[in-house]
């Protein structure tokens, strides 16, 4: 299996700041990643696909970069709505997920 | 606009059985890959199994083989997750979850049913 590790677990931001999460893949996975946004209590939203593609109807705030092993989500000026959970998750193979980063209020 | 409602969660003891379903709703539900994905209390996303358009292809995570099985019948636009031999490691919310055309992400999910296995 690919085993997905994001850092940092937790990031403490203010709103305007700009975020960047990581998420390392065990092996290549080309640009096979996806990025997804889960509020509390919520399903997971999906952001990004194919590692920089941006969804349809997500803020061009959010992007995404990254091939082969290293990925980034970065988010350019924080948001209220933006306080959430983050997960990447490869699709190269089966599919997994990130641990998670959730993005708190500093 | 596109909708997975799922039903059938609740408290089941180990060694039990469950069926979960996912009502499909607002797009061509035969042409697309639709996957199980779980979330313990507090944890992560896991993915669970996933199932070809026409369902002659089913996969799943290594924990759940031999124990759970995907299904779906095209004709009711739904989705089904047989669970037998249910452990208390099975808690978890699952979600019904598309595959869009194109890809092995997750372009819809539902809103979760959760299954709780204890004693």
């Amino acid at each position: 299996d690919i085993q997905m590790t994001q850092s940092p677990s937790t990031l403490s931001a203010s709103v305007g700041d700009r975020v960047t999460i990581t998420c390392r893949a065990s092996q290549s996975i080309s640009s096979w990643l996806a990025w997804y946004q889960q509020k509390p209590g919520k399903a997971p939203k999906l952001l990004i696909y194919k590692a920089s593609s941006l969804e349809s109807g997500v803020p061009s705030r959010f992007s995404g970069s990254g091939s082969g092993t290293e990925f980034t989500l970065t988010i350019s000026s924080l948001q209220p709505d933006d306080f959430a959970t983050y997960y990447c998750q490869q699709y190269n193979s089966y599919p997994t997920f990130g641990g998670g980063t959730k993005v708190e209020i500093k | 606009e596109v909708q997975l409602v799922e039903s059938g969660g609740g408290l089941v003891q180990p060694g039990g059985s469950l069926r979960l379903s996912c009502a499909a709703s607002g797009f061509t539900f035969s042409s697309y890959w639709m996957s199980w994905v779980r979330q313990a209390p507090g944890k992560g996303l896991e993915w669970v199994a996933n199932i070809k358009q026409d369902g002659s292809e089913k996969y799943y995570v290594d924990s759940v083989k031999g124990r759970f099985t995907i299904s779906r019948d095209n004709a009711k636009n739904s989705l089904y997750l047989q669970m037998n031999s249910l452990r208390a490691e099975d808690t978890a919310v699952y979600y019904c979850a598309r595959s869009p055309l194109n890809g092995g992400n997750f372009d819809y999910w539902g809103q979760g049913t959760l299954v709780t296995v204890s004693s």
